[in-house]
């Protein structure tokens, strides 16, 4: 139990463009969702919490303008990479939860931007 | 501010060998939550064991195990019988509510292999 997929997995796109990320949880009604950001051998940071059909709150530093989140649902999230550049590149990973349940992951998405 | 810190970068052990991993934290709170989370190369984040703060009882999950000290705020990880399996990132996580909000606050990480 406890799924949640994430959508895609590798995506690479051409500098300017804007790129959709979509987190799902499969079996479980998603509460909380959660974006974070992952550069190659660090750490997770967390971009921003998303309560279903609230606005995102976003952490400071991280650019709401640039990194939309939409959570329409109790099953799905989308984080929108809007005229993405190079310095985007990177590993995106969500998560969910229900209540105060632990967060469940998704698989992560590479996002490599030429 | 919580911050929480691995101080191992990497760890290497053989097949079948015990291994601890340290994680430390800073907290003024009294009640939170502390969780272990491995990531293989896949990626992907597998919750390996959690603690309550308010429960003295170290917790226990098969092969893993871990050793909370509240007093010293220290929260490490015990791998018994290392499999080929268990070579992975692993990180040490602290979670507590903010305002109705939790999140959670990773350490640096530790890349542990198992070697045959």
């Amino acid at each position: 139990g406890a799924v949640v997929s994430q959508h895609p997995s590798w995506v690479i796109c051409k500098s300017g463009t804007s790129v959709k990320i979509e987190c799902r949880s499969l079996d479980f009604q998603a509460t909380t969702m959660f974006w974070y950001r992952q550069f190659p051998k660090q750490s997770l940071m967390l971009m921003a919490t998303s309560n279903e059909g609230s606005k995102a709150t976003y952490e400071q530093g991280v650019e709401k303008d640039k990194f939309l989140i939409n959570h329409a649902s109790l099953t799905l999230s989308t984080l929108t990479v809007t005229s993405a550049h190079p310095e985007d590149s990177s590993f995106y990973i969500c998560s969910a939860r229900f209540g105060f349940q632990p967060q469940h992951f998704g698989d992560g998405t590479r996002l490599s931007i030429l | 501010a919580q911050t929480v810190t691995q101080s191992q970068p990497e760890m290497s052990v053989q097949e079948a060998e015990t291994v601890t991993l340290s994680c430390t934290y800073d907290t003024s709170e009294s009640n939170y939550y502390l969780f272990w989370y491995k990531q293989p190369p896949s990626r992907q984040m597998i919750l390996v064991i959690r603690q309550e703060a308010y429960k003295q009882q170290n917790a226990t999950e098969n092969r893993f195990s871990v050793n909370f000290q509240k007093a010293a705020k220290s929260f490490s990880l015990k791998i018994s019988d290392s499999q080929l399996g268990d070579t992975a990132m692993y990180f040490c996580a602290f979670m507590k509510q903010i305002q109705g909000a939790q999140k959670l606050v990773f350490g640096q990480g530790t890349r542990l292999t198992i070697n045959p």
